[in-house]
C-alpha cells in the first residue's frame, strides 16, 4: 500500500539555522509523483514542488532545496538560514495512479517547524 | 489570478445540525477535490470531481455526507446530521486537467459541540 511517514513530528531551531524535513514514502508503482506542502497558521496549503519518479535532480529555490533520493525511497526538505516566516506545519505527499488514470494525494502526518528569532 | 475560495471559514454547530461548505476552485480547474484534516494529521481525500461528475468518492461516509457541483465549477459538501467526531478542517483543492498538482483553499475550521 502506499504511505507517506514524515517521522519529525515537532522540529524547533532558532532562526539563521539549518534544517532538514525528512520524507520516507512506499508505493510499488514506478511512475508517482512527490510532492511537499506548506501550511501556515492560516490553514491553506502552499504548494511547494513537485518530483515525479523518474526526476532524481536535486532542487534548490532561494533558501529551499529537495533531496530525492529513489534507492531509500525518501524526499527530503532542507530550508537553508531558516527565518521566523518559515514556521508552519509542511507535508509531504504522495500522488499515486489508480484506475482510470486519476492520482489521489497521500499525505503524511505532517512536521511542524518553528523557528525561533 | 484568484485561488480556491471557500466559505465560512468557521463554523460552530451542535450535534445532530446540518452544514454545509462552499468552494469555488481557481478558473480553468476542471478538477476539484474535497479532503478532511483531522488534528494533527495530514489531509485525506473525501470526494474528487472531474467536471460535474464524481470519480471517486470512496472515502465519503454517504449516510450523512454529501456533495454536489451541479455546473462543474463551484461545489457544496453537506453534512447532515453532524456528529461530534465531524470536527475537522474541510479543504477544497482544484487541479488543471492533466496535472498532478492541485491548488489547496484556505479550509472551513468546523467544530461540532
Amino acid at each position: 500500500a502506499q504511505k507517506v511517514t514524515q517521522a519529525q513530528t515537532e522540529i524547533s531551531v532558532v532562526e539563521k539555522e539549518d534544517v532538514t524535513l525528512d520524507c520516507v514514502y512506499e508505493t510499488r508503482d514506478t511512475t508517482y509523483y512527490l510532492f511537499w506542502y506548506k501550511q501556515p497558521p492560516s490553514g491553506e496549503l502552499v504548494f511547494l514542488i513537485r518530483r515525479n519518479s523518474f526526476d532524481e535532480q536535486n532542487e534548490i529555490s532561494g533558501r529551499y532545496s529537495w533531496n530525492f533520493q529513489k534507492s531509500t525511497s525518501s524526499f527530503n526538505f532542507t530550508i537553508t538560514a531558516s527565518q521566523v516566516v518559515d514556521s508552519a506545519v509542511y507535508f509531504c505527499a504522495l500522488s499515486e495512479p489508480f484506475s482510470g488514470g486519476y492520482n489521489k494525494l497521500i499525505f503524511g502526518a505532517g512536521t511542524r517547524l518553528a523557528v525561533h528569532p | 489570478e484568484a485561488g480556491v475560495v471557500q466559505s465560512p471559514r468557521y463554523k460552530i454547530i451542535e450535534k445532530k445540525q446540518p452544514v454545509a461548505f462552499w468552494c469555488n476552485p481557481i478558473s480553468g480547474h476542471n478538477t476539484l477535490y474535497w479532503y478532511r484534516q483531522n488534528l494533527g494529521q495530514g489531509p485525506e481525500l473525501l470526494i474528487r470531481y472531474e467536471n460535474e461528475e464524481a470519480v471517486d468518492d470512496s472515502q465519503l461516509p454517504k449516510d450523512r455526507f454529501s456533495a454536489e457541483r451541479l455546473k462543474g465549477v463551484d461545489s457544496t459538501l453537506k453534512i447532515q446530521p453532524a456528529e461530534l467526531g465531524d470536527s475537522a478542517v474541510y479543504l477544497c483543492a482544484s487541479s488543471f486537467p492533466g496535472s498532478e498538482t492541485q491548488y489547496f483553499g484556505p479550509g472551513t475550521r468546523l467544530l461540532v459541540l
